[in-house]
């Protein structure tokens, strides 16, 4: 099966700074990637996603760059707000098949 | 448009106890998800759901869990007798697949403590 790797598990920027967010993936068959913010006593939420076709999508502070060869893609959060604080999860998956999610990254924004 | 509903949204019950998660998901998604979550780590799947039929349940430890989707809309999961270690997060998420990317919907989750 798919083996995903999240790093880091915590981060810690201050507000205004970006953060970035890094997972591998084993499975060279794997084709949709999401990311999910979790804030305390919610369930994950959908925040962005890309397909194996595309290198990069953007969506306002957000961004996600895949690597398909290095098989890695990053979360990347620019201007961060205190409302960004949250766990985020990365999550691969081939079609048909189960999603498979890193261990997550505790991210802090200080203000 | 309603997401997907969980209840109750926690649960404390004594070990060797049965206890019950439901879960409906978002109308119209055919695929549905039974997550566990540990404290600090990622969801892993118990059982995926398309339609009635269980295609996914490798992962979930048959001697005391179960689910069941009637008519392939609401689901239900089951632990018994619950034990200290099932203690966690339980996730349902709903899909539909046939989509070039299938978005998966989460739930707010059931916090179970077993003592």
């Amino acid at each position: 099966g798919e083996n995903v790797e999240q790093h880091p598990s915590t981060l810690s920027v201050q507000e205004g700074d970006s953060a970035v967010i890094k997972c591998t993936y084993s499975d060279s068959a794997s084709n949709y990637f999401p990311w999910y913010k979790q804030e305390l006593g919610k369930g994950p939420q959908l925040i962005i996603d890309i397909r194996s076709n595309v290198g990069e999508k953007k969506d306002q502070r957000i961004a996600v760059t895949l690597n398909k060869t290095a098989k890695h893609f990053s979360l990347h959060i620019t201007e961060t707000q205190p409302e960004d604080s949250a766990v985020y999860f990365c999550a691969a998956k081939r079609t048909g098949n189960q999603f498979y999610f890193g261990t997550g990254t505790s991210l802090t924004v200080i203000p | 448009e309603a997401g997907v509903v969980q209840s109750p949204r926690y649960k404390i019950i004594e070990k060797k106890q049965p206890v019950a998660f439901w879960c409906n998901p978002i109308s119209g998604h055919n695929t549905l998800y039974w997550y566990r979550q540990n404290l600090g780590q990622g969801p892993e799947l118990l059982i995926r759901y398309e339609n009635e039929e269980a295609v996914d349940d490798s992962q979930l430890p048959k001697d005391r869990f179960s689910a069941e989707r009637l008519k392939g809309v609401d689901s239900t999961l089951k632990i018994q007798p619950a034990e200290l270690g099932d203690s966690a997060v339980y996730l349902c998420a709903s899909s539909f697949a046939g989509q070039i990317q299938e978005t998966q919907y989460f739930g707010p989750g059931t916090r179970l403590l077993v003592l």
